[in-house]
């Protein structure tokens, strides 16, 4: 059964610091995996990766893909409040076009 | 339209009553996925429509819960004989095509099941 794991569940970090998130990932045929931001409702998307090694970056965020150990990471640097929000991985597969959600990590940013 | 639209935004129900949620994608968009929320939870993948296709119903939890595209465009996810379980955030997200990764999500339908 694909499967999606995030951790930690939940981060609580003052302004300023740098935190890195974590997104394991058990999935048939990989595909893409996807990190997303949920601040109230609606996810938005914040990167996609597809191959290993390759990093993604915009402003202060940041993310990189292992293929060989089935491992993603989001890296946020300089933290502000605004970055407080639940943050989403998803991977989809070759075999269907559907994408398996993990738990999320819920990150509160203090001032 | 501009984004993904979900209707009603709110909708409190007694256990036993059915209850129809809407979604009308982004225009253009093949595919459309629904997806549950419960109350610090991740997403539950629910069902997958992709263009003509035979929709992925794999995520369905029970035989209570069934969903349609009409026109390749508007679904509708429908929840018979609702139960407080069923108390959730329900999310439509469409996306240009099931290979394209992105999905672009809605504000949310969420369902309270007294």
């Amino acid at each position: 059964e694909d499967k999606v794991v995030q951790s930690p569940l939940s981060l609580v970090v003052h302004e300023g610091d740098t935190v890195t998130l974590n997104c394991s990932y058990e999935v048939t045929n990989f595909r893409s995996l996807l990190w997303y931001k949920q601040e109230k409702k609606a996810p938005t998307f914040l990167f996609m990766l597809t191959s290993s090694g390759i990093e993604k970056k915009s402003g202060r965020l940041s993310s990189i893909l292992d293929k060989k150990e089935l491992f993603s990471i989001l890296n946020i640097t300089a933290t502000q409040t605004g970055d407080s929000a639940v943050y989403l991985c998803a991977v989809g597969s070759s075999n269907t076009g559907k994408l398996i959600f993990g738990q999320g990590t819920t990150l509160q940013v203090k001032p | 339209g501009a984004g993904v639209s979900q209707s009603p935004s709110n909708k409190v129900t007694e256990k036993g009553k059915d209850v129809e949620l809407r979604c009308d994608p982004i225009s253009g968009h093949t595919a459309l996925y629904w997806y549950r929320q419960s109350l610090g939870q991740g997403l539950e993948f629910l069902i997958y429509f992709q263009g003509n296709s035979a929709p992925d119903k794999s995520g369905l939890p029970s035989d209570r819960f069934s969903a349609e595209r009409t026109g390749g465009s508007v679904s509708t996810l429908t929840i018979q004989r609702t139960q407080q379980e069923d108390s959730a955030v329900y999310l439509c997200a469409s996306s240009q095509s099931s290979w394209t990764g992105e999905l672009f999500f809605g504000e949310g339908s969420r369902l309270t099941v007294l």
